[in-house]
């Protein structure tokens, strides 16, 4: 059974770059879509961005700039980095698996979040 | 970017009564390119339904799908107590994919 795991500080002062991991186990990381999504506080979703096993990103134009995904196949470790944070970006930070056979339209798996809160 | 919205914000129903919830775009999108989560408090969303109709593995067949263009629908036939949650709509936009703010699905 696959899963996903974010793991990182739980806080960040502004200014500074939040750091999040996503370990998948149970399952390979080759072949699929993952992403990132956020949930600030009683709010709604927000895509992040996205990334595949070959490393192709592609991130939300709003936070283009400042956002960086990488991925690690062989270590089945997908990670996040957003620079420059405000208090705007205190979320829940979930990642997420895209469908089978590399279908990005939709997310299967989540993660069960790892919540970030930007403060001095 | 295609808004999506969705009504109404919160619905009251009672266990074994049926539950439509809306999501409306801003412009129209494939059906290829709509899903619906539910999300529980303090848990992750769970995929219900995807190409709009499609019910993901795992979900009862009381959770049902439709719509095309710009208007789409998710129904459950008959509401059972871990029914009640919150509902999101997605849209998958090629190079982007937004959500809509949810329907809170109350007893």
């Amino acid at each position: 059974q696959v899963q996903l795991q974010e793991s990182g500080p739980g806080l960040v002062k502004p200014s500074e770059t939040l750091s999040l991991t996503c370990t998948v186990s149970g399952g390979s990381i080759r072949s699929y879509y993952w992403m990132w999504i956020r949930q600030s506080p009683g709010k709604e979703l927000e895509w992040v961005g996205y990334i595949y096993d070959t490393g192709k990103a592609n991130y939300n134009p709003s936070l283009k700039s400042r956002v960086t995904i990488s991925v690690d196949a062989s270590k089945n470790l997908l990670s996040l980095k957003l620079s420059s944070v405000t208090a705007a970006d205190t979320a829940v930070y979930f990642c997420a698996r895209g469908g089978d056979y590399g279908d990005r339209r939709y997310f299967d798996l989540w993660g069960r979040g790892s919540l970030v809160t930007v403060s001095s | 970017e295609v808004v999506l919205t969705q009504s109404p914000g919160t619905l009251s129903l009672s266990p074994g009564e049926r539950a439509t919830l809306s999501c409306r775009a801003s412009q129209s999108i494939s059906s290829s390119y709509l899903a619906w989560y539910q999300q529980k408090p303090g848990q992750a969303p769970r995929l219900l339904i995807y190409t709009t109709s499609s019910r993901a593995t795992g979900i009862p067949d009381r959770f049902s799908g439709s719509g095309s263009g710009t208007d789409f629908t998710l129904t459950i036939s008959r509401l059972e107590p871990e029914d009640f949650a919150v509902y999101y709509c997605q849209q998958y936009g090629i190079t982007s994919y937004s959500f809509g703010q949810g329907t809170k699905l109350e007893i």
